[in-house]
This record gives C-alpha cells, structure tokens and sequence, in this order.
C-alpha cells in the first residue's frame, strides 16, 4: 500500500522569502505521479504542481519547483517569493490520491 | 465547464441518524473520490468508485459506505452517526483512463453531528 507522510504539521515564511515543504512516500509501483494541493481557508483543493516519477527533470510551474529524490522517496516542495495569498494548508499525495496529514503554511507581511 | 459539486453545502444531524451526502464529477469523469477531513486533521482516504465498481476502501467502518449510479454520480451514506463524524467530507473525481492520477475537488460537504 501507498503511504505519504508530511512531517511539518505547520510552517512559516516571511513574504518575497522561500520556504520548503517536506513530503516522504512510499510505494511498491515503478513509475507513478506524486502531487502537491493547496487547499486555501475557502476549502476547494487545487492542483499546485505534479511529478512524474520517470522524469528526471523537477517540475516547476511559477514559483512553485519540486526537488524529487526517488531513490529517497522524497518529495518536497519549494515556494520561491512567497506572497500572502499562499497561506494554505498544503497536502502532499500519490497518484492513489493517498495524502498526508498537510502542513499548514503561514505567511508573514 | 461545470466542476465537481456537492450537496448540501451544510448537514447537521443529531446522533445516530443517517446522512446522505451527494457528490456529481465533472462531465465525462469516471472515478469519484470520497474523503474525510475532520477538524486539524489530513484528508482520510475514505471510497474510491470507478465505472460504478468500489475499487478501494480506506479504513473506516462499515456503517460508512455508498455507491456510484450508472450516470457516474456518487452517494455516502454514513449510519448510526457519531460526534466524531462530524467532519468537512470532500468528493474528487478524475478520467481515470486518460489521467488516472489528477483529480479535480468539490467544495465539500459540511457534517455536524450533534
């Protein structure tokens, strides 16, 4: 079975700083998609940004990049010039839509 | 295009009773999702449907179980309610032959159990 683990229940940023968000999984499958939502305090999730375990090549949409070591199962999450309207929960899933707990991100003017 | 919705927005039952929560995917989407998200806590895998067949369960009790109709929408039936059901109950659906992996969210339902 799938299993995704975020071990930061909650983190901060300054705005225009960077922050990371930490995801480890596991899985028996060989190629698979890992992904990152956001669910801000509306509730609607939305898609931030995916990886395809076969590429080797992070995925990077705007400021939102991936770091995606598959032999460590890690899949973390960096936001590069935080602005305030990324204050969110964050959830890191498999491509079971297995997620993990969420970090909840704070985002300071 | 119309997204995924979910009724009602708010449900509020008393202990023990049954709540009935409906979730339509995105047209032409044929896996549907049903998930838990109690107070501070993660979202909790709760039923996957696809092609009206249960092809997962995460682990809840049985009194907590549903359906998908030939149309592709979904109910959760959720019996003998307890307090600690109350919770935000999100549906997802995604294509799963062409994108098996990117699912699309309503806003979910509201359940208070008092």
């Amino acid at each position: 079975a799938q299993t995704v683990t975020q071990s930061q229940p909650e983190m901060s940023v300054q705005e225009a700083e960077t922050v990371t968000l930490s995801c480890t999984y596991d899985t028996s499958e060989s190629d698979y998609y890992l992904f990152w939502y956001k669910q801000p305090p509306s509730r609607q999730m939305i898609l931030v940004i995916r990886q395809e375990a076969y590429k080797q090549q992070n995925a990077t949409e705007n400021r939102f990049s991936v770091n995606f070591q598959k032999a460590a199962k890690s899949f973390s999450l960096k936001i590069s010039d935080s602005q305030l309207g990324d204050a969110a929960m964050y959830f890191c899933a498999s491509d079971k839509l297995i997620f993990g707990t969420g970090t909840r991100l704070q985002v300071f003017p | 295009e119309a997204g995924v919705t979910q009724s009602p927005t708010h449900l509020i039952k008393t202990r023990g009773q049954q709540a009935t929560l409906r979730c339509s995917p995105i047209s032409g989407h044929t896996s549907v999702y049903w998930y838990q998200q109690a107070l501070g806590l993660g979202l909790q895998f709760l039923l996957w449907y696809d092609e009206g067949e249960e092809r997962n369960r995460g682990n809840f009790p049985p009194r907590f179980s549903g359906r998908q109709f030939p149309n592709y929408s979904s109910e959760l039936n959720v019996n003998a309610l307890e307090l600690e059901d109350s919770a935000l109950y999100l549906c997802a659906s995604s294509l799963f032959v062409v994108d098996p992996a990117r699912a699309f969210f309503g806003q979910g339902t509201r359940l208070t159990v008092v």
